[in-house]
């Protein structure tokens, strides 16, 4: 079956402007999360969702960084007015629920640079 | 804080020698430990868990432990292959909570 998709594939900007990337979890999979991995640098976690719940945002590095998922599928993450410490790989996983253990599939990821 | 170390040299074997990578913890009592493996341009993809109350667990060429006392996992690949080579990440989770991975260990193994 269909396994997560991200949108784009790469990504170009300028600094100061915004960004939106897109993320297509698995069909039927409640969970979703955002990560970002910098060169050298683990996973490091930004959001996520779980159904109807309010998304836990403890892993945003700023206000410039949002994200929501509509009709609890696609969810966009939106970055504005982008700095250059924002380049990185941007990585989108949906899992059937937020269950102890339950494995988190992974998109290919959105590679993001700011010039 | 928590934090998590795994090595952040390549590890380099040849091929048939069995490849054993270490995830350590601190500041942490995870409920499970998950590892996962990442090639190149590629989004990470799961490999195994194993909860607090198991103290191995294999599949295939792949053995896992899992010592909550010393706050280590070791990750072991038998009869490694050149495909094998790839980062391998160990992450943490308790509850229902989100994990937390380690920065990943470079394996090349070569023919």
């Amino acid at each position: 079956g269909a396994g997560v998709s991200q949108s784009p594939s790469n990504k170009v900007t300028e600094k100061g402007k915004d960004v939106e990337l897109r993320c297509d979890p698995i069909s039927g999979h409640t969970a979703l999360y955002w990560y970002r991995q910098s060169l050298g640098q683990g996973l490091e976690f930004l959001i996520y969702f779980q159904g109807n719940s309010a998304p836990d945002k403890s892993g945003l590095p700023s206000d410039r960084f949002s994200a929501e998922r509509t009709g609890g599928s696609v969810s966009t993450l939106t970055i504005q007015r982008t700095q250059q410490e924002d380049s990185a790989v941007y990585l989108c996983a949906s899992s059937l629920s937020t269950g102890s253990g339950e494995t988190q599939y992974f998109g290919p990821g959105t590679r993001l640079l700011v010039l | 804080s928590q934090k998590i170390e795994q090595n952040s040299e390549a590890l380099n074997i040849q091929e048939g020698k069995t490849a054993t990578l270490t995830c350590n913890y601190t500041n942490y009592s995870p409920a499970y430990l998950q590892w996962y493996r990442q090639d190149p341009g590629r989004g990470p993809v799961f490999l195994l868990l194993i909860r607090e109350n198991e103290k191995e667990k294999r599949k295939e060429r792949l053995k896992v432990t899992f010592d909550t006392t010393l706050k280590q996992s070791l990750f072991h690949i038998t009869a490694s292959q050149p495909a094998d080579s790839a980062t391998y990440l160990c992450a943490l989770g308790s509850g229902y909570s989100t994990l937390t991975f380690g920065k990943g260990t470079m394996l090349l193994v070569s023919p």
